[in-house]
């Protein structure tokens, strides 16, 4: 079974805090993702990377960076945590880009930011 | 741009009814569908895909979606609603690089 795991069910943080959040999986899957899903906005996708160290903007790339220095690995880092960062972030992973594969989701992180 | 929508926010049926969540896409080429299911608090879970084929496709759990180029939809459906079932569905669409979520349908299911 595929597996991708975060580091974190639930974390609180405070406003202008450095926030990592860390995925895993162990499939290697070239392809990473991460989400963030708000009530009636659905999932949105923030970055994403389909190679080590390759790295895409998503829909919503604004207050967020990522890293990838590991194929199993995913970063998700809010420079200064905002009010408005408060969401579940999810992270996905799926096979090499350019064919349809399905992407594996992780737990989610729901994050507080206070 | 590619977008997915689902017409219903929320549904309500009872246990033992059928059921019919509501997906429309937007895009040009042949389109890869998916439908995801995600519980209280958990990730999203694939439900059953299409790629190309038969348009009715099967999935687990018992549910199926039809897919409808005419119609541009992909409706997925399950004869049979279980409590278990209750939960948020997200319709998605792939387009090879990157895939485009609908807003979800909160599914609720009275006994």
């Amino acid at each position: 079974d595929v597996k991708v795991t975060q580091s974190s069910r639930y974390l609180v943080k405070r406003t202008g805090e450095k926030v990592f959040l860390e995925c895993v999986q162990d499939m290697d899957h070239e392809n990473m993702f991460w989400y963030r899903q708000d009530p009636g906005l659905g999932l949105r996708l923030i970055y994403f990377s389909y190679d080590v160290k390759m790295k895409e903007k998503g829909d919503i790339p604004e207050g967020y960076s990522v890293s990838r220095e590991k194929k199993e690995r995913f970063s998700l880092i809010l420079e200064s945590a905002s009010t408005n960062q408060t969401s579940m972030y999810l992270c996905a992973s799926s096979w090499e880009q350019g064919t349809p594969y399905e992407q594996y989701f992780g737990p989610g992180t729901r994050l507080t930011v206070t | 741009a590619q977008s997915v929508t689902q017409p219903d926010i929320h549904i309500t049926v009872s246990e033992g009814a059928s059921l019919e969540l509501r997906c429309n896409y937007s895009y040009g080429a042949t389109p890869y569908l998916f439908w995801y299911v995600q519980s209280p608090g958990q990730g999203l879970q694939l439900l059953l895909k299409y790629f190309s084929g038969d348009t009715l496709v099967q999935g687990i759990k018992g549910f199926e979606a039809e897919f409808k180029r005419s119609q541009s939809s992909f409706n997925l459906r399950k004869p049979s609603v279980h409590w278990s079932d209750a939960a948020e569905y997200f319709c998605a669409v792939e387009d090879g690089n990157q895939f485009y979520f609908g807003t979800g349908t909160s599914l609720t299911v009275i006994p």
